[in-house]
């Protein structure tokens, strides 16, 4: 099994262009999330999906879409990228809530934007 | 306001040595806590998770412990090896009723473990 995957792993771009990272995960989980991680500051949540069809906000989702067409896919597109989304972005899934107790989140390996 | 803080925020040791890491949470109601190893350039991978009811867990190497009453945990890592050189960030879970259904997420703490 892959686990969590991610693609692109690295990517560049300039103000207002916009791109879709995509999130695939092999293990028939239900809960599917995005998060991005910035020096200094723990991970923070952007938009998460309980399942197939389904998506909710998470802390950070202002400049952030997503959609869960597939439940093995989770796509996050910035419409009009800002550099202060430059980051590194997080996938990951787990079988039930992951706020319960003994529901461990897996994570992706990460892609790396950069916004000039 | 909820908060998870960690120390040290750097630690480095040799080889074979023992070490223990902290974790202080302000995080009411509070439902779980877990521990993160997170290697360089790769995603977090969860290494326990302890409810508020249990006072140790261990995986391995990794020992967690947590006291509730003092909302305190520790992660002791025995016989260091190189390969355990990474940052390792606690997360608090606020119980799932209302405005606290969420992860706390610490800033971790970088370790480098040396030959």
């Amino acid at each position: 099994n892959a686990g969590v995957t991610q693609t692109p792993k690295f990517r560049v771009l300039k103000t207002g262009q916009s791109m879709t990272l995509l999130c695939a995960q092999d293990m028939n989980h239900e809960y599917m999330y995005w998060y991005r991680q910035d020096p200094g500051m723990g991970l923070r949540l952007i938009h998460y999906s309980v399942g197939e069809g389904t998506t909710a906000k998470g802390e950070v989702p202002d400049g952030y879409n997503v959609s869960r067409l597939k439940k093995q896919n989770f796509l996050l597109g910035l419409e009009s990228a800002a550099p202060s989304q430059t980051s590194v972005y997080f996938c990951a899934s787990s079988y039930m809530d992951y706020l319960q107790a003994y529901n461990e989140q897996f994570f992706g390996p990460g892609t790396r934007l950069t916004v000039l | 306001k909820n908060q998870v803080e960690q120390s040290p925020q750097s630690l480095i040791i040799l080889e074979g040595k023992n070490c223990t890491l902290q974790c202080n949470y302000t995080v009411s109601p509070f439902s779980n806590l877990r521990w993160y190893k997170q290697d360089t350039g790769r995603g977090p991978v969860s290494l326990t998770i302890m409810t508020f009811s249990e006072n140790t867990k261990s995986n391995g190497r990794y020992t967690a412990t947590l006291d509730a009453d003092t909302k305190q945990s520790s992660l002791h890592i025995t016989a260091s090896q190189l390969s355990d050189s990474a940052s390792y960030i606690c997360v608090v879970s606020g119980d799932n009723a209302g405005n606290n259904r969420k992860l706390i997420w610490g800033l971790g703490t970088s370790l480098a473990v040396n030959p």
